[in-house]
């Protein structure tokens, strides 16, 4: 079975600054997809960014990117030029494309960043 | 504007007594899906629906049930069995699979749970 985890609990950034959430993942699969979400304290799950694992080039989506390194199985998000509203759970997700369970997915326990002004 | 919709945003319950968490879908989405949230713990999926009248269990669907009778209402009864309901519970749901498995789920606001 797929296992996804998140490694830190807690980070902080200053604002302005760069913060990276790092990410693992255990699968024996080839083809997948891997995704970021953010929780802000509303409690609402909003996609950040989405990464298909047959793709070499990382995704980047505004001030968001990922270093996705399949061999090691890392999916780490790096949040440039942090914002206050950026201060949220962000919880990394794996998603299978094979089998009965296609399509669901599997989360990492979330990192909370904080961002200090 | 599509979207899904939870309710209730806050829902108590009783010892002894089933309770039903809506989710209503207009995004024309195939697949839907019950998640459960707790303090320091990732999302764990509880059902999940790929079509109409057919749903699996997810990883923790005991003392749980569902329906899936429309495409867009997949509501969650949680059971007298479910010895510790209280928890934040979020419905979600997906384009077809077909049309892509890249395509992401989108989920609703949530509602928490507690017991009485």
């Amino acid at each position: 079975a797929q296992t996804v985890t998140q490694s830190q609990p807690e980070m902080s950034v200053q604002e302005a600054e760069t913060v990276t959430l790092s990410c693992t993942y255990d699968t024996s699969e080839s083809d997948y997809y891997l995704f970021w979400y953010k929780q802000p304290p509303s409690r609402q799950m909003i996609l950040v960014i989405r990464q298909e694992a047959y793709k070499q080039q990382n995704a980047t989506e505004n001030r968001f990117s990922v270093n996705f390194q399949k061999a090691a199985k890392s999916f780490s998000l790096k949040i440039s030029d942090s914002q206050l509203g950026d201060a949220a759970m962000y919880f990394c997700a794996y998603r299978t494309n094979y089998g009965g369970s296609q399509g669901n997915l599997i989360f990492g326990k979330g990192t909370k960043l904080s961002v200090k002004p | 504007d599509g979207g899904i919709t939870q309710s209730p945003k806050y829902l108590f319950r009783k010892e002894g007594q089933n309770v039903t968490l809506s989710c209503e879908q207009n995004l024309n989405h195939d697949a839907m899906y019950w998640y459960r949230q707790d303090p320091g713990q990732g999302l764990r999926l509880i059902y999940y629906s790929q079509i109409v009248n057919d749903f699996q269990k997810g990883d923790i669907a005991e003392g749980y049930s569902v329906s899936r009778e429309k495409k867009e209402s997949f509501p969650l009864t949680v059971t007298s069995a479910q010895k510790n309901p209280t928890a934040f519970y979020l419905c979600a749901s997906s384009i077809n699979l077909l049309a892509g498995a890249n395509q992401p789920q989108h989920f609703g606001d949530g509602t928490r749970l507690s017991i009485l």
